[in-house]
């Protein structure tokens, strides 16, 4: 599977869209791009997912370039609950079924 | 409610002692997943399963063993062999991808286990 790299931390402010970056530059043309968050503690949620097109649903809106080589996840509207941290995973669609995860972005919403 | 329950949520253990973590779901997913945290670090996939009766290892399977006897249950045993025990136990499960809808992974509440 390919690997990603995000950043370690970002802070947003409050209200604010939070743009949440991820390289995943050696993809291939089966791999899904998917966004998890986990707040302290808990198990991961997930976010959102696509293969080349952008996506938006109620939580978030995913941004892939045309090369797939990066992906950018966008939180419109930061609240203080939004913060956590935000894994991208690339997934091989056919083969295996695994989710890896990298240490993934530590993201600070700020009053 | 559907779901993905792991018990209990805080677990115990005097070292040498095997142990063994529950993982149940109600969504009828084929595919199951264990993966390990430690503290201020992402998750590393333990093992997974994608039918009965079958399971592949990830990428630290050294100490931990496994069962999928059933679709709705992967329990999960660590070992006395597996070196440091002591971290938060993650248990996923997915549809298998037919196509791009029903592929994302819904995760347990976790469970922390403390070796002392």
């Amino acid at each position: 599977d390919a690997k990603t790299t995000q950043p370690p931390s970002m802070d947003c402010a409050e209200g604010r869209a939070a743009n949440l970056p991820c390289n995943h530059s050696t993809i291939s043309g089966n791999e899904y791009v998917y966004w998890y968050r986990q707040i302290h503690s808990q198990g991961p949620q997930y976010i959102i997912h696509g293969l080349k097109n952008n996506e938006t649903n109620e939580m978030a809106s995913l941004i892939i370039t045309e090369d797939r080589k990066s992906s950018t996840l966008i939180l419109p509207h930061a609240t203080l609950r939004d913060t956590a941290v935000y894994y991208c995973i690339v997934r091989v669609f056919y083969t295996g079924n695994q989710f890896y995860f990298g240490t993934g972005t530590s993201l600070t919403v700020i009053p | 409610d559907g779901g993905i329950t792991q018990s209990p949520k805080y677990l115990f253990r005097k070292e040498g002692q095997n142990v063994t973590l529950s993982c149940e779901q109600n969504l009828n997913h084929d595919a199951m997943y264990w993966y390990r945290q430690d503290p201020g670090q992402g998750l590393r996939l333990i093992y997974y399963s994608q039918i009965v009766n079958d399971f592949q290892k990830g990428d630290i399977a050294e100490g931990y063993s496994v069962s999928r006897e059933k679709k709705e249950s992967f329990p999960l045993t660590v070992t006395s062999a597996q070196k440091n025990p002591t971290a938060f136990y993650l248990c996923a499960s997915s549809g298998v991808p037919v196509d791009r809808l029903n592929t994302e992974a819904f995760f347990g509440q976790g469970t922390r286990l403390t070796v002392v």
